[in-house]
């Protein structure tokens, strides 16, 4: 299966800063098929990126994402408040379709 | 509106057997395979399996087979997750998400909490 290796595992920023997310797959990416997820405490993850670089319906511009082959990226232009969370990288172009372990962006 | 609607919390012992559900409204089921996930207590996501509600075709991780079952009932837009006999290791948050052409899922169920406690 393919072990998707997120970092770091913490992100200290504060609002306004722009924030930079890493996710190493194990092997190559089929077909594009990484997405990201948002998740805040007490709700289900919230898709905000699919094929690498496609915004989910109703994400806002300041959240990119990027990458190829076994390296990808998410980038918050500049933090909202509402933007700390945890976030997952997720590949499904292999079967078993496999998560990341997570990286939470806190509050400095 | 789109939504996912999951069943309600549970608590049960070791050993005994749970089916929760999933149902879908607001869009063309049969459109949209199901994914099952589950996040242990304070855990990331792990992918467990997906159902295409047209004709049951079922995909598990490997980490799952034999351990669980995905079906589905399209005539009523719900889609299930069942354990024969339960586990406390199985203690976890289970959602499920709809996935479409886009492959990923792009809509979540709320959760169900299971605790599975003696």
């Amino acid at each position: 299966e393919i072990v998707l290796t997120q970092s770091p595992g913490t992100l200290s920023l504060s609002p306004g800063e722009r924030a930079a997310l890493s996710c190493r797959a194990s092997q190559p990416i089929i077909s594009k098929y990484l997405g990201w997820y948002q998740q805040k405490p007490g709700q289900a993850p919230r898709l905000l990126i699919y094929d690498v670089s496609s915004r989910a319906t109703g994400i806002p511009d300041r959240f990119r994402g990027s990458g190829s082959g076994t390296d990808f990226t998410l980038t918050i232009s500049r933090l909202e408040p509402e933007d700390f969370a945890v976030y997952y990288c997720h590949q499904y172009g292999t079967s078993p379709w496999t998560f990341g372990q997570g990286t939470m962006v806190e509050i400095k | 509106e789109v939504q996912l609607v999951q069943s309600g919390a549970e608590v049960k012992k070791p050993g005994e057997s749970l089916k929760i559900s999933c149902k879908g409204s607001a869009y063309l089921f049969s459109n949209y395979w199901i994914g099952w996930v589950r996040q242990m207590p304070e855990k990331g996501l792990e992918w467990m399996g997906i159902i295409n509600p047209v004709d049951s075709d079922t995909r598990y991780s490997p980490s799952f087979q034999g351990q669980v079952t995905i079906s589905v009932d399209k005539s009523i837009n719900t889609a299930y997750l069942q354990w024969s006999r339960l586990k406390a290791s199985d203690s976890a948050m289970y959602y499920c998400a709809r996935h479409g052409e886009m492959l990923i899922g792009d809509r979540w169920g709320q959760g169900t909490l299971v605790t599975v406690s003696s």
